[in-house]
C-alpha cells in the first residue's frame, strides 16, 4: 500500500523559477492538505481541499497555488520561487476532514531556493 | 492566540528506560488532541487522537494523557527502544471539521544503547 506519495523528493530551484509539487493518495480519501515545515517551527498549513473540487487557504498561502486535479491528486505550485520558500513540504490526507480522522502524511519534498 | 507548547525541546534517554513528554495548549474551542511521531527525513505518523472526554489513550508502548481542564497532555513511552528515536509532535484541533490543526514544535527524543 503506497498511502500518500509525493514527488519529487528533493528539488533545488533558482529564485524566480516555478515548479509543481505533486501529491497522490490511494486511500480514497476526500480531504487533502499541504504543509510546510521549517526548522524550529511547527508544521504550517498552506492550502487544503476538503473534497474534490474545493480548495481553501490555510495559514501561509502567499506565493502558492493549488489544484485538486481529481480525488486522488492535489498539487502545489510555486509560480516564482523565493528563498523564503526553502522548506520541507508535506502532503497529507484524511478520509473526511479532521474531526477524529487519522491524518496520513507523505514522505515530504525537500526544496531549496537559491 | 492559539498555541501549543512542548517540553522538553530535546531529551536523551537510555534504551529500556521510560520517559514522559509534555504538551500545554491554549487552543479554544478545543476539538481534539493528537500526538504524532516523526522519524528523521519522514512524514509524521499518527500515534493517538483524544477528544475532550478522553483522559487516557494507549498505542502499544505509547500512552497519552489529556487534562482538558488544565489544557495539558503528556506522552509516556514505556521501555524505550532505539526505534523510538524521533521527534514527537503534539497537535491540537480547534474545530471539528476542516483545516485548523495547531502544531507544536516537537520534542526530539534520542534513545541511546
Amino acid at each position: 500500500n503506497a498511502g500518500v506519495t509525493q514527488t519529487p523528493k528533493f528539488q533545488v530551484l533558482k529564485t524566480g523559477q516555478s515548479m509543481t509539487l505533486q501529491c497522490a493518495q490511494d486511500m480514497n480519501h476526500n480531504s487533502m492538505y499541504w504543509y510546510r515545515q521549517d526548522p524550529g517551527m511547527g508544521l504550517r498549513l498552506i492550502y487544503y481541499s476538503a473534497s474534490e473540487g474545493t480548495t481553501d487557504k490555510g495559514e501561509v498561502p502567499n506565493g502558492y497555488n493549488v489544484s485538486r486535479l481529481n480525488k486522488r491528486e492535489f498539487s502545489l505550485r510555486l509560480e516564482s520561487a523565493a528563498p523564503s520558500q526553502t522548506s520541507v513540504y508535506f502532503c497529507a490526507s484524511t478520509s473526511d476532514g479532521l474531526a477524529l480522522n487519522i491524518q496520513y502524511f507523505g514522505a515530504g519534498t525537500r526544496l531549496s531556493v537559491l | 492566540k492559539n498555541q501549543v507548547e512542548q517540553s522538553p525541546q530535546s531529551l536523551i534517554i537510555l534504551e529500556g528506560k521510560n520517559c514522559t513528554l509534555q504538551c500545554n495548549y491554549t487552543v479554544s474551542p478545543f476539538s481534539n488532541l493528537r500526538w504524532y511521531k516523526q522519524d528523521t527525513g519522514r512524514g509524521p505518523v499518527s500515534l493517538t487522537i483524544m477528544t475532550f472526554s478522553e483522559n487516557t489513550k494507549s498505542n502499544g508502548r505509547y500512552t497519552a494523557t489529556l487534562d482538558a481542564d488544565t489544557k495539558q497532555s503528556s506522552l509516556h513511552i514505556t521501555a524505550s527502544q532505539l526505534s523510538d528515536s524521533a521527534s514527537y509532535i503534539c497537535v491540537v484541533s480547534d474545530r471539528g471539521s476542516q483545516g485548523n490543526l495547531i502544531f507544536g514544535k516537537g520534542t526530539k527524543l534520542s534513545v541511546k544503547p
